[in-house]
Formats: C-alpha cells, structure tokens, sequence
C-alpha cells in the first residue's frame, strides 16, 4: 500500500457522459500527478499540481481538466467521454516536486 | 519533449537466471531516473531509481547502471524467482519548467520460468 488512495476503482459510463475521478495523496505529499494508462499509448503524464497549483500540463484534452484543493486531494474530470477514453488512470504523489512518486491504486473507466 | 526506449518488450528468463531491461532517453536535462514493477491490474511501483550524480545504484538483487554519456540506463534483476514475473517500466525525468513529470518507456514483460 503506497498511502495514496483513488476513488472510484472501477467506472463504467456511457459515451458523451462526464465523470470525476478523485485521488487523495500521502499524508505530507504536496504534489499530486495524473497519468493514463491505455494499452496503445502506455503509461502517459497528463497533468501536475503542487500545493494547490498547476505546475505542467501533458498530454491532456481539452476535454478534460483538473484540480487540487486545499486540503491536498485532486479530482480530474473527463467530460464529453468518447469509447478511446477507457483507461486505467492513476495519481501519483511526492512530498516536493523533485521527490519520488508513488501510484495510487487506480481507476479503471470503461466508456460504452 | 523527453522520449524514452525500452528494450525488450518481453523477457523470458529460467528462475535464478539474470535479467537485463535497457532504456534510452533523448533529453539531456534528464536527471532522475525510476523503474518501476507493474502487477497485472495493480498500481506502478518503485522498485529502484537513480539519479544523474550517480552511475550504479544496488538494492540486493536490484541494481540500475546510468551511462548519461551514451543517456542510456539499464535494470539488472540477478537469480530471478518467480514473483518478479510483471511488466517493467523506466522513466526519465528533469526538473525543468517547475514540474518533475515522468516519461515512460513501454514497458517490458518479463515471464520468470519456474
């Protein structure tokens, strides 16, 4: 267990639908990284908050958007959802920006 | 941006053989290297990670070399059991622009054969 917990594990929604995904970071940890796992595109950064700040954006779409509030836990929401968006999203977090990054367990979308 | 190559994509090994995962990355600014453990449908985790000051790194059976030179990294995964059976991932990252965003390798599978 990395203390980094994510809610909900699974998702299952339906084409044009939007969801939020919720990450809460390591007691201490000031940033909070989002990243897509999909099986054609891998393990990609999509988004990095710090201390309630946005710090870098990546491969991220206009569809969707994030944001850290101040007690440290980030939500990303996905709106508009298209049957490509059916990944494993996970949060990351670190104590300071340089530090190491540990996952949380994920949350598996399932567009329809 | 930062792109990261990782060799082989699978990995057969016999249990208590070695294994060897290679990476290479584009950016030179690149300075911190993990690798991480990836369980079929579980979280990333770090198994060991280097950063740029540093050439070798060991953690028992683990240890990670950095030639910044040649910017490739490799894993060394010595008398392999089978529970070291998952996918493997590198990553680079720098400091650069506020932020320490990890980029990827694709991924190796390695199959440790009982």
């Amino acid at each position: 267990d990395s203390g980094v917990t994510q809610t909900p594990k699974h998702l299952i929604t339906a084409t044009g639908q939007r969801v939020t995904l919720r990450c809460s970071p390591r007691s201490g940890d000031l940033s909070v990284y989002w990243y897509q796992q999909s099986l054609d595109q891998g393990l990609q950064f999509l988004i990095h908050y710090y201390n309630g700040e946005e710090r870098a954006k990546g491969n991220i779409l206009e569809r969707f958007s994030a944001q850290q509030f101040p007690d440290l836990h980030s939500e990303l929401n996905l709106s508009s959802l298209e049957l490509g968006d059916s990944a494993l999203y996970f949060c990351a977090s670190s104590v300071a920006v340089e530090d190491t990054q540990y996952f949380g367990p994920g949350t598996r979308l399932t567009v329809l | 941006g930062e792109n990261v190559e990782q060799h082989p994509s699978t990995l057969s090994v016999q249990e208590g053989d070695s294994a060897v995962i290679k990476c290479t990355y584009s950016d030179s600014a690149s300075n911190y290297f993990p690798w991480y453990k990836q369980e079929l449908g579980k979280r990333p985790q770090l198994i060991i990670d280097i950063r740029s000051n540093v050439g070798e790194k060991k953690d028992q059976r683990i240890a990670v070399t950095l030639n910044k030179t040649a910017k490739h990294f490799s894993l060394h995964i010595t008398e392999t059991q089978p529970e070291d059976s998952a996918v493997y991932f590198c990553a680079a990252s720098s400091s650069g622009a506020g932020s320490y965003q990890l980029t990827f390798g694709k991924g190796t599978k390695l199959s440790v054969i009982p």
